[in-house]
């Protein structure tokens, strides 16, 4: 069974750092890139960020450029979201998905408030 | 940067009775490989999106074959044969052509009439 849980969640204020994990299981990690996706409360899907199986090619949303960064250690199934100069608009929860998005986390919540 | 554009964004349905959503893309979702990367997910109250269609009309395993995805270049449809009370939630279209960035549409809410 695929599996992806995600952690690292909270509350946090304007300025502050995160960092977000997603553990996975059930399919071969380092075959696949993966994805972070976000939802604001209310709102639509949003997505934020990508990583290749080997972390060979990295991408951004133009919304999260230069704030967050994207990794993962194919060692313990992982990838990891390091959010830093957080802002209200980025309050959402946050989901981590295997590409193409076929597979998805229960996702963690983010609230950016002071 | 590639909009897809959903309608209607609220869909009152009996229950029994079909349901259609359109999404529109602002460039063809042809890729250079021939396929067409546009995926269709359900999102029910309180749960992570879920996978329903890809490469226009292909169902996830597990999905009913109630649902239906159609369309080509720009112009694309979900459709539910007879909508159920477990297919209440919020459905959005998605293009994975026009990699890396995942575009997806604003949402069409369904609700039982």
């Amino acid at each position: 069974e695929v599996r992806l849980v995600e952690s690292g969640g909270g509350l946090v204020r304007p300025g502050g750092s995160l960092r977000l994990s997603c553990a996975v299981s059930g399919f071969t990690f380092n075959s696949y890139s993966m994805n972070w996706v976000r939802q604001a409360p209310g709102k639509g899907l949003e997505w934020v960020s990508s990583i290749s199986h080997s972390s060979t090619y990295i991408y951004y949303a133009d919304s999260v450029k230069g704030r967050f960064s994207i990794s993962r250690d194919n060692t313990k199934n992982s990838v990891y979201l390091q959010m830093n100069s957080l802002r209200a608009e980025d309050t959402a929860v946050y989901y981590c998905a295997r590409a193409p998005l076929d597979y998805w986390g229960q996702g963690t919540l983010v609230t950016v408030s002071s | 940067d590639v909009v897809m554009t959903q309608s209607p964004l609220s869909l009152p349905v009996t229950l029994g009775q079909p349901a259609s959503i359109s999404c529109r893309s602002s460039q063809s979702l042809v890729y250079s490989d021939g396929n067409t990367y546009l995926s269709w997910f359900q999102q029910r109250p309180g749960q992570s999106p879920r996978r329903l269609i890809y490469k226009v009309s292909d169902r996830d395993s597990g999905v009913p074959d109630r649902f239906s995805g159609s369309g080509s270049g720009t112009d694309f449809t979900l459709k539910i044969s007879r909508v159920e009370a477990d297919d209440v939630g919020v459905y959005y279209c998605m293009q994975g052509t026009h990699w890396p960035e995942y575009t997806f549409g604003q949402g069409t809410k369904l609700e039982i009439k």
